[in-house]
């Protein structure tokens, strides 16, 4: 499976944007990048995914590089609820889903009142 | 809220108990995924259900560990002769095809 690579922590302070980065140099064509992120004692939860393009949704945007070896989450105007664990995940549309998502450590991400 | 329900939320046994977790996805969706999260690590992935069939397994699932989905709908993990290293959060998730995954809220297992 192809890895992903993200900072251990990161912190922010509130009403600020954050950008949360993730490299995938070893990226394959079919790979989608996925972000789900973990409240503290919760299971984790889908933000966002994208292919090759620049994707925004209710809760973040997500910042695809054009060589696709690289992607950055962005949470418009972080609050101290969107502190969590954030991981990056690739997942091979070629599986149809029909696989476990594979989770790193993640970024662990502070937000400061 | 009909979201992904996990029982027990806490589960303490000693070792060389056995133990069962049940997990009851939302209700349209017809995969389920069985997860093992230990302290400061991410979640790893354990099993795979489509409908009833389990399709996957992970080499972390050892002969102690059996899941099951009878009739599609809920699913069981079964944990035989449990050892202190299976304490763990095991979670469930659960999806409409390859559609994003909906997790639950685990299940914390201490082994004494």
């Amino acid at each position: 499976d192809a890895k992903t690579t993200q900072p251990n922590s990161m912190e922010s302070n509130e009403e600020e944007p954050v950008h949360l980065p993730c490299n995938h140099s070893t990226i394959s064509g079919t790979d989608y990048i996925h972000w789900y992120r973990q409240l503290p004692s919760q299971g984790p939860e889908y933000v966002i995914h994208g292919l090759t393009s620049n994707v925004n949704n209710r809760m973040a945007s997500l910042a695809i590089a054009e060589d696709r070896k690289s992607s950055t989450l962005i949470l418009h105007r972080a609050t101290l609820r969107d502190a969590a664990v954030y991981y990056c995940i690739l997942r091979d549309v070629d599986r149809g889903g029909a696989d476990g998502l594979t989770f790193g450590k993640g970024t662990h991400l502070i937000i400061q009142p | 809220d009909t979201g992904v329900s996990q029982d027990p939320r806490h589960k303490i046994t000693k070792r060389g108990q056995n133990v069962t977790f049940r997990c009851d996805p939302i209700s349209e969706h017809n995969r389920l995924y069985w997860y093992r999260q230990t302290l400061g690590q991410g979640p790893e992935f354990l099993t795979y259900f489509q409908n009833e069939a389990q399709l996957e397994k992970s080499r972390l699932l050892s002969d102690r560990f059996s899941a099951e989905r009878p009739k599609g709908s809920f699913s069981t993990l079964e944990i035989q002769r449990t050892e202190q290293g299976d304490s763990a959060m095991y979670l469930c998730a659960s999806s409409l095809w390859g559609d994003e995954q909906f997790f639950g809220p685990g299940t914390r297992l201490t082994v004494l």
